[in-house]
């Protein structure tokens, strides 16, 4: 299993940056994939996920509106798009697959990161 | 709630058996993960608080629940254990996951 990220960003202050996460190695549609992101120095925070079989999705509340989570089943790639990027969003962001292990969901597989600085 | 709480900082000596905790109210509904992360690199998965370890992940990691509270234990820390330890559940909705603010785990 590997999850392959894309390269780091760098973008201005109000504009959007897009993401991608390319599986391999299992069934894409059988598994979520989720993102998380870490501002420098601080914890984990979980922004959203996406059902690659549905392309259901869910994203949390401090995200809603400016986060979108899709998914390319032909090329087993998921995608988290941000917009209306502030300073403090600059942060490594991760992807991480998502499934049910023993009743208990997990991010049993995650992406290398990908650093996005946003600054004018 | 959507918040699980986790002590900021512990240490123990080399050798030694710690206990890292997380609590929240979700936890009483959801069971738990912990992940690991060292500096530089990517969280990792060590175990469930149903107690199951990822290929790989030594033994010595344990993972328990009891009522709003999840324990991550390590019997025998090795130098290799100094990390960030995350713990990850869903919030009280069932809706969301949320995280832990981590714990930095200083081995002696």
């Amino acid at each position: 299993v590997q999850l392959v990220q894309s390269g780091a960003e760098v973008k201005k202050p109000g504009a959007s940056v897009k993401v991608s996460c390319k599986a391999s190695g299992y069934t894409f549609s059988s598994f979520d994939i989720n993102w998380v992101r870490q501002t420098t120095g601080q914890g984990l925070e979980w922004m959203g996920w996406v059902n690659p079989n549905s392309g259901n999705t869910g994203y949390a509340q401090n995200f809603q509106g400016r986060v979108t989570i899709t998914r390319k089943t032909s090329i087993t790639t998921a995608y988290m798009e941000l917009s209306s990027l502030r300073s403090d969003d600059t942060a490594v962001y991760y992807c991480a697959r998502g499934g049910v292990h023993d009743d208990v969901y997990v991010f049993d597989y995650w992406g290398q990161g990908t650093p996005v600085t946003v600054s004018s | 709630s959507s918040e699980l709480t986790q002590d900021p900082a512990v240490s123990v000596a080399l050798g030694q058996t710690v206990r890292i905790t997380c609590q929240g109210d979700s936890l009483r509904t959801y069971y738990a993960s912990w992940y690991q992360q060292k500096p530089g690199q990517a969280p990792i998965l060590v175990i469930s608080t149903k107690n199951n370890r990822p290929s790989g992940i030594p033994d010595r990691f344990s993972g328990s629940f009891s009522g709003d509270t999840v324990s991550l234990t390590i019997t025998g820390a090795q130098a290799e254990d100094e990390a960030d330890y995350y713990c990850n559940s869903r919030d009280t909705s069932g809706n969301y996951f949320v995280f832990g603010g981590g714990t930095k785990l200083t081995v002696l």
